[in-house]
Formats: structure tokens, sequence, C-alpha cells
């Protein structure tokens, strides 16, 4: 069973403070790697995409991928009240008929407090 | 990014109803399909919309259940039938690449709150 693992949260930060959000995954060989943010009662956001190990950034989100560790991470810059959402993982599947799949984890809910 | 669009919004069904739910984006995409996600959980996949064929379930979803079409490359639709409280849930489009260029990045739609009484 491929897995993608989250922590819950919620993850809670000051407003101003860098916050740091965590997902590992099972399948060694996936290749695609994305963040989705969701707010309450929304349909998730893509809000990053990273395909090689090494760090990508785009304003105040940098993603961070680490094929050998199977770890991607979310970090967000100078966090706002508005980034308070719930964080998807997702992460292509490999391989066969399930080439195509992205498998989501279950999110980890963010709160920056002013 | 395409535009997606969801038909309806929100519904409240009896229950031993079927509901189809209408998904309708404005450029031709590679792939499409549909999501639940219950309340508090994260996206389940349902099926693959495939253009032309029968769409491709994951475990624990059945073609009678969940019957999907897609006739062109914009629109698709989402059957639930004979429906009970335990499908009650949001459902949600998602789509990928385009007919110029393949992408493994997905967009979702706006979503169908589905309330079964």
């Amino acid at each position: 069973q491929k897995e993608v693992e989250q922590n819950s949260g919620p993850l809670s930060v000051p407003e101003g403070a860098i916050a740091s959000l965590n997902c590992t995954y099972s399948d060694r060989v996936s290749q695609s790697f994305f963040w989705y943010r969701q707010y309450s009662g929304k349909s998730p956001e893509l809000i990053m995409s990273i395909y090689s190990n090494g760090d990508k950034e785009d304003g105040r989100f940098t993603a961070q991928l680490n094929k050998a560790s199977q770890y991607v991470s979310l970090l967000i810059r100078d966090s706002q009240p508005s980034d308070s959402a719930t964080y998807l993982c997702a992460v292509t599947a490999s391989g066969g008929s399930s080439a195509s799949k992205i498998i989501f984890g279950s999110g980890t809910r963010l709160s920056i407090r002013p | 990014s395409a535009v997606i669009s969801q038909k309806p919004s929100r519904d409240i069904c009896q229950r031993g109803t079927s509901l189809t739910i209408q998904c309708q984006v404005d450029s031709q995409v590679t792939m499409m399909f549909w999501y639940r996600q219950q309340p508090g959980q994260s996206l389940t996949l349902i099926a693959t919309a495939n253009q032309g064929s029968e769409a491709t379930y994951e475990s624990g979803f059945v073609i009678d259940k969940f019957p999907i079409s897609r006739p062109n490359l914009t629109f698709s639709t989402l059957t639930v039938s004979n429906m009970s409280p335990e499908d009650s849930s949001i459902y949600l489009c998602s789509v990928r690449g385009t007919v110029l260029a393949d992408s493994y990045e997905q967009y979702f739609g706006p979503g169908t709150r589905l309330t079964v009484t």
C-alpha cells in the first residue's frame, strides 16, 4: 500500500514566523510531488509542485524534496493569518495502471496566530 | 490553469434516489478524475473518467453505484446512485494536462456538497 504521511496538527505558528510542514512517502520511485492548500469549505488549490531534489521557491513558499529520505516539506515564510488552512501533500504513484494517479496525504492543519 | 465548474454546488437528496453531478472545463484536458472528501478527511479517488470508454474505478467503488460518463475532453458526469446517508460527502472533479502538453499538476473544481437524508 503506497502511502503519504503527514502530521495532522494543528500546527500553531505566530504571525510573521516560518511555518514548516512535513511529509513522508513510501513509494521510492515517485517522481512528482505537490502541495495543496485547502481552506475550510473550499476545494484544494495547488500551490507548489516539485520534481527534483533540492529547494524550489515561489514567493513566500519554499518546497524541499529529498528523494533519498523520501521526504518533502513546505516552508511558509512571514506567515500570515490568511495562511491558516489545511495543507495536503500529494505524490504520484508509480508503475503500471496506477502510473497516472496522485496519492494524497491526510493533511496538516495550520493555524497562524496574530 | 483550466477553469473548472461543477453543478450543482450543493444538494439535499432523499435516500434511494440518484444525483448526477456535472463537471465542465473551459479547455480540452487530458485526464479527468472524480474524488470524494468526507468531513474532516482527505481526498479519496473514486475513478478516472476516460473519454469514449468506461471509467477506471478504484478499489471499493463500482460502476453500478457511481456511473461516470466522459463524452468529450471538456465534460464529465458522476452519478451517485441509490443514495444512502453514507454517501453524504463533497464530490470533487479534478483535471490534469492539456492536449498540447501533458502534466502531472492536477486542479480541482469547486466541489458538490451532497447531503442524503
